[in-house]
C-alpha cells in the first residue's frame, strides 16, 4: 500500500499530557505531511517535513522523521481540549505527484 | 490572501439524480486543484486532480468526473448519482508540489 499507516487509530488523554501519533509507510517519499480536520470539517496543514530533515518544530508540535525504519511520529506536548480531532499523515513522493492520505488518528482530549 | 470555497456546504439527493459540486480559489493562479472523497471515519480518497485548465487527472474509475473550465475553478459531476457516491467531499489547492489548503467541505448524502 502507498499510503501511510497510523498508530494508533485512537488516543484519549487528559488535557496536559502529551500525544503522541505515529505513521509508517512503505515507499520512497520527498516529504511528509501531517494534517488536522476537526469533525465535519476541511483538513488544516500543521507540518511538512522532507526527506533529508530529522526533526521539526512548530509551537506545540514537534515531528520526527525516520526515513531508515519508514516511519514519522507527531507529538502534541501540553494537549489542550481544543486539540481534540484527527490527525493525518499524508506522504508526498516527486514520482507521482500526489499526497496520499494516511487512515488518520482520533484524538480526543479531555478537559 | 489564498480562500478556497466549496458549495454547497450539504447535499440530499436521491440516487439516480446529477451532482455538481462545485471548487473556486481566490488569490492565487495556476493552482494544483484536487477532489478527494472522505468516507466517514476514515482518510481521504483521491479522486481528481488537475495541473491547469482542461487538464483532468482520474484516479478512481467511478461514477463522478471533474471539469475545469477555468484556472480556479474545479467542478465535480455525476450523471447519475449511486448511494456508494455518498460522503464527504473535499477540494483542495496547492501552489505546486508543496502543502495543500482544504476547502470547507461537501456532505452528500444520496438517498
Amino acid at each position: 500500500s502507498q499510503q501511510g499507516e497510523e498508530d494508533p487509530q485512537a488516543l484519549s488523554i487528559q488535557e496536559g499530557e502529551n500525544a503522541t501519533m505515529n505513521c509508517s509507510y512503505k515507499t520512497s517519499i520527498n516529504n511528509l505531511q501531517w494534517y488536522r480536520q476537526n469533525s465535519g470539517r476541511g483538513l488544516v496543514h500543521l507540518i511538512l517535513i522532507r526527506s533529508n530533515e530529522r526533526e521539526k518544530h512548530s509551537g506545540r508540535l514537534r515531528v520526527t522523521l525516520d526515513t531508515s525504519k519508514k516511519s514519522s511520529s507527531l507529538l502534541i506536548t501540553a494537549s489542550r481540549a481544543a486539540d481534540t480531532a484527527s490527525y493525518f499523515c499524508a506522504l508526498f513522493s516527486s514520482n507521482t505527484g500526489k499526497l496520499i492520505f494516511g487512515q488518520g488518528t482520533t484524538l480526543q482530549v479531555k478537559p | 490572501s489564498q480562500t478556497i470555497h466549496q458549495w454547497p456546504a450539504t447535499l440530499v439527493q436521491p440516487v439516480g439524480s446529477p451532482l455538481s459540486l462545485e471548487c473556486t480559489v481566490e488569490g492565487t493562479s495556476n493552482p494544483n486543484l484536487y477532489w478527494y472523497r472522505q468516507a466517514a471515519g476514515r482518510g481521504l480518497q483521491l479522486l481528481f486532480y488537475s495541473v491547469g485548465i482542461g487538464q483532468i487527472s482520474s484516479e478512481v474509475p467511478q461514477n463522478l468526473s471533474a471539469s475545469r473550465p477555468q484556472d480556479r475553478q474545479f467542478i465535480l459531476s455525476s450523471k447519475k448519482l449511486l448511494l456508494s457516491d455518498s460522503g464527504f467531499y473535499l477540494c483542495a489547492w496547492s501552489p505546486g508540489l508543496k502543502e495543500q489548503f482544504f476547502g470547507p467541505g461537501t456532505r452528500l448524502t444520496v438517498l
